[in-house]
C-alpha cells in the first residue's frame, strides 16, 4: 500500500465550476503537505504549501490539511481552462528528507 | 536563473546500455533527489541526497546509481538499463527549513528498447 493515495482520474469540469482535489496518507509523521501543478511535458510546480493542520487560500486556490483524518484536499474556484494540468499531492516529514507524492489527479477544465 | 538543470533531455537507450543522467542547480541548495514519474504511479523517488557527501535510498532504488559530486551536481547512472526503466526522470533540489520547497529540473524522457 502506498503512503499517499491519490484519485488519478481523470476529471474534467466546465469553465467556472468548482473542483476539489484529494489525497489520503498513512504515515502520521507527515508534517508537510505540499500541492504541485504540472503541464504537460512540463516538471511540477509548486502550487500551495501548508505545515500541520489548518487551511490556506491563494487566490482562487484553498488547500485543506486534517491530520485527524489523514486527509488533504485542493479547492480551485472559478476554475480556468488554463488551470488544466496534473495536480499531485505532496508531504514531508519533520526530518525534512523525503518529499512522498501521490498518483496525480489529470484536471481539465472545458471552455 | 536557471533553476535545476537535467541533461539529456531525450534518450533511446538498447537494453543492457548504461547511461549518466547529469543534474545541476544553481540555488546553492543542500539536498537534491532524482524521481522517476510512470503513468498512473505518479512521482516515486529513486535516490536523494540531504548534503554534499551523502546519498539515500528512496522508494525505488533498484537498478540506480548515484553520485553527489559536489553541491551542485547530483548524477543518476543506469549500468544495465532495462525496458522497465522506461521513464520520465525529474531531478529536483531544496533547501531544507526555507518552506522545503522543492524545484524541479524540466525532466528527461528515457526510452529503453
Amino acid at each position: 500500500q502506498k503512503e499517499v493515495e491519490q484519485d488519478p482520474g481523470p476529471l474534467s469540469v466546465p469553465e467556472g465550476a468548482i473542483v476539489s482535489l484529494n489525497c489520503t496518507y498513512s504515515n502520521s509523521a507527515f508534517q508537510y503537505f505540499m500541492w504541485y501543478r504540472q503541464y504537460s511535458r512540463k516538471g511540477p510546480e509548486l502550487l500551495m504549501y501548508t505545515y500541520s493542520s489548518g487551511n490556506k487560500e491563494d487566490g482562487r486556490f484553498t488547500a485543506q490539511v486534517d491530520k485527524s483524518s489523514k486527509y488533504i484536499s485542493l479547492f480551485i474556484r472559478d476554475s480556468q481552462p488554463s488551470d488544466s494540468a496534473t495536480y499531485l499531492c505532496a508531504m514531508m516529514d519533520n526530518q525534512g528528507g523525503k518529499l512522498i507524492f501521490g498518483q496525480g489527479t489529470e484536471l481539465s477544465v472545458k471552455p | 536563473n536557471a533553476g535545476v538543470t537535467q541533461t539529456p533531455k531525450f534518450q533511446v537507450l538498447k537494453t543492457g546500455q548504461s547511461m549518466t543522467l547529469q543534474c545541476a542547480q544553481d540555488m546553492n541548495h543542500n539536498s537534491m533527489y532524482w524521481y522517476r514519474q510512470d503513468p498512473g504511479m505518479g512521482l516515486r523517488l529513486i535516490y536523494y541526497s540531504a548534503s554534499e557527501g551523502t546519498t539515500d535510498k528512496g522508494e525505488v532504488p533498484n537498478g540506480y546509481n548515484v553520485s553527489r559530486l559536489n553541491k551542485r551536481e547530483f548524477s543518476l547512472r543506469l549500468e544495465s538499463a532495462a525496458p522497465s526503466q522506461t521513464s520520465v526522470y525529474f531531478c529536483a533540489s531544496s533547501e531544507p527549513g526555507s518552506g522545503n520547497t522543492i524545484y524541479f529540473g524540466e525532466g528527461s524522457w528515457l526510452t529503453v528498447v
